[in-house]
């Protein structure tokens, strides 16, 4: 089974409007943590945001924001006033447990599409 | 800051050569170090983890013969991929945890062609 899925290969999104990025989980561990990291074209993995199981608080970082709901075990990505900058591959990953190793299992991404 | 360095960024290498791809922790040291491997339009995908002073960790299906990982200090990890062929061919990508952080920071990434 899937332990991370992100069921949108690909959004559009207008040029300062807010767009969200679908992720759910799967996991049987209580204590785990949920990432978002964008990756543009030129390859490389920029964190983004970060959860974790037992933050009460959805995490919030500028214009990132994460709608954690826990009971239906997904972890949203929200992206407000979009720039065209951010377009790019968004993968959403989930470390399992109180592994000080740090594992990440990552989903299958989405490519957001930023129209001028 | 810090930052995880890789190198080389690209390489084209001819089948039944190996390649040794080096990734650096710049300003932290990372005893743990972790390589992914990404085919065009897909996800990431964990093959090992690297531990500083002991063997890596290989994730199932991954030939350790094969993708040979040596941590030999605690702010650089190789991965060489040995007898290249071109179904090798592939982003390599690596990440390490600075201390104290709770993410993961990524190398840029080296793309490997096998012809």
């Amino acid at each position: 089974a899937q332990k991370i899925t992100q069921t949108q290969p690909g959004m559009f999104v207008q040029e300062k409007e807010a767009v969200t990025l679908d992720c759910t989980y799967d996991t049987s561990d209580q204590s785990y943590g949920l990432f978002w990291y964008k990756q543009p074209s030129s390859g490389e993995m920029i964190f983004l945001i970060y959860q974790g199981s037992y933050d009460e608080q959805n995490a919030t970082e500028g214009r990132y924001s994460l709608n954690f709901q826990k009971a239906r075990k997904s972890a949203n990505l929200v992206i407000s006033a979009s720039q065209l900058g951010d377009s790019a591959m968004y993968f959403c990953a989930m470390r399992e447990g109180e592994d000080s190793s740090y594992k990440l299992i990552f989903g299958s991404g989405t490519r957001l599409l930023v129209r001028p | 800051g810090a930052v995880v360095s890789q190198h080389p960024s690209r390489v084209i290498c001819k089948s039944g050569t190996s390649v040794k791809i080096e990734c650096r922790s710049l300003d932290f040291q990372a005893t743990t170090m972790f390589w992914y491997r990404q085919f065009p339009k897909q996800s990431l995908m964990l093959m090992a983890t690297s531990n500083e002073g002991s063997k890596a960790t290989y994730e199932q299906g991954v030939e350790k013969d094969k993708f040979l990982i040596n941590h030999a200090s605690l702010t650089l990890s190789t991965l060489t991929v040995t007898s290249a062929h071109p179904e090798d061919s592939s982003f390599y990508i690596c990440s390490a945890r600075q201390p104290g952080q709770g993410f993961l920071l990524f190398g840029s990434g080296t793309r490997l062609t096998v012809v």
